[in-house]
C-alpha cells in the first residue's frame, strides 16, 4: 500500500521569501503524486501533478516540484511566497490502476508581512 | 467548464432529519468520489463510482448512502446521523478511474449535526 508523509506540520515564512514543503512518499513502483492546497473552509485545489518524464515540475501560482526516486520525495518549492499563499498544502500519492488518492496529513503555511 | 459544484454550501441538521448532498460536474468525468475532512485532517475517501457504478465503499456506516443518477451527478444521503459526522464533505471528479488523471474538487458542503 502507498502512503506519504508530510513532515512539517506549520511552517512560516516571510512575504518574500523562498519556500519548501516537504513530501516523502512510499511506494514499490513509480508513483503518481500530486500537490494540492486548500484555503479555509474550501476545496483542494490541484498544484501540480507528476506521472512520468521530466523529474521538475512547474505548476500553478509560481509553484515547482521535483520527483526524486532516490530520497522518494517530492518537495514543493516556491522562490518567493506571497501572502495570498498562506494556506494547507496536502501532497498525495496515487498510482496506476488504483482508485485511492493517499494524502499526506498536511502542511499549514502561514505567511508574515 | 472545469468545476464541480456542490450544494449546499452549509447544512445543519438534527440527527433523526434526511438529507442529501449534490455535486455535479459537466467535464465528461468517469469517475466521482466523495471524501469526509475533519478539521486539521486531510481528506478521507469514503466511495468511489466509476462509469456510474459504485467501485469503493471505504466501510462507510450505512447511514451515508451514496447515489450516482448519472454520469454528471453525485448525490449524498443522510440520515440518523451523529454530531460526530460534522465535517466537510468534499465531492469530487476524474477523467477516469486508472489513477494517472487529477481529481477536481468541489468547494464543498459543511455539515454540522445537532
Amino acid at each position: 500500500a502507498q502512503s506519504v508523509t508530510q513532515p512539517d506540520i506549520h511552517i512560516t515564512v516571510s512575504e518574500g521569501a523562498s519556500l519548501e514543503l516537504r513530501c516523502n512518499y512510499s511506494y514499490g513502483a513509480t508513483p503518481y503524486l500530486f500537490w494540492y492546497v486548500q484555503s479555509p473552509g474550501q476545496g483542494l485545489q490541484l498544484l501540480l501533478k507528476y506521472f512520468s518524464g521530466d523529474t521538475l515540475v512547474q505548476g500553478i501560482k509560481g509553484f515547482e516540484a521535483e520527483f526524486k526516486r532516490s530520497q522518494s520525495s517530492f518537495n514543493l518549492r516556491k522562490p518567493s511566497v506571497h501572502w495570498s499563499d498562506a494556506a494547507e498544502y496536502f501532497c498525495a500519492v496515487g498510482a496506476r490502476g488504483y482508485q485511492k488518492v493517499t494524502f499526506g496529513t498536511g502542511t499549514k503555511l502561514q505567511v508574515i508581512p | 467548464d472545469t468545476e464541480v459544484t456542490q450544494t449546499p454550501k452549509h447544512l445543519v441538521m438534527g440527527m433523526t432529519n434526511k438529507k442529501s448532498l449534490k455535486c455535479e460536474q459537466h467535464m465528461g468525468h468517469r469517475a466521482m468520489y466523495w471524501y469526509k475532512q475533519k478539521a486539521k485532517k486531510p481528506p478521507e475517501l469514503m466511495f468511489v463510482y466509476s462509469y456510474e457504478k459504485l467501485s469503493i465503499n471505504e466501510s462507510v456506516p450505512s447511514r451515508f448512502s451514496p447515489e450516482c443518477p448519472n454520469s454528471s451527478l453525485l448525490n449524498l444521503h443522510l440520515h440518523a446521523l451523529q454530531p460526530e459526522d460534522s465535517a466537510l464533505y468534499l465531492c469530487a471528479s476524474s477523467q477516469d478511474w486508472t489513477g494517472n488523471t487529477e481529481a477536481f474538487f468541489g468547494q464543498g458542503t459543511r455539515l454540522t449535526v445537532v
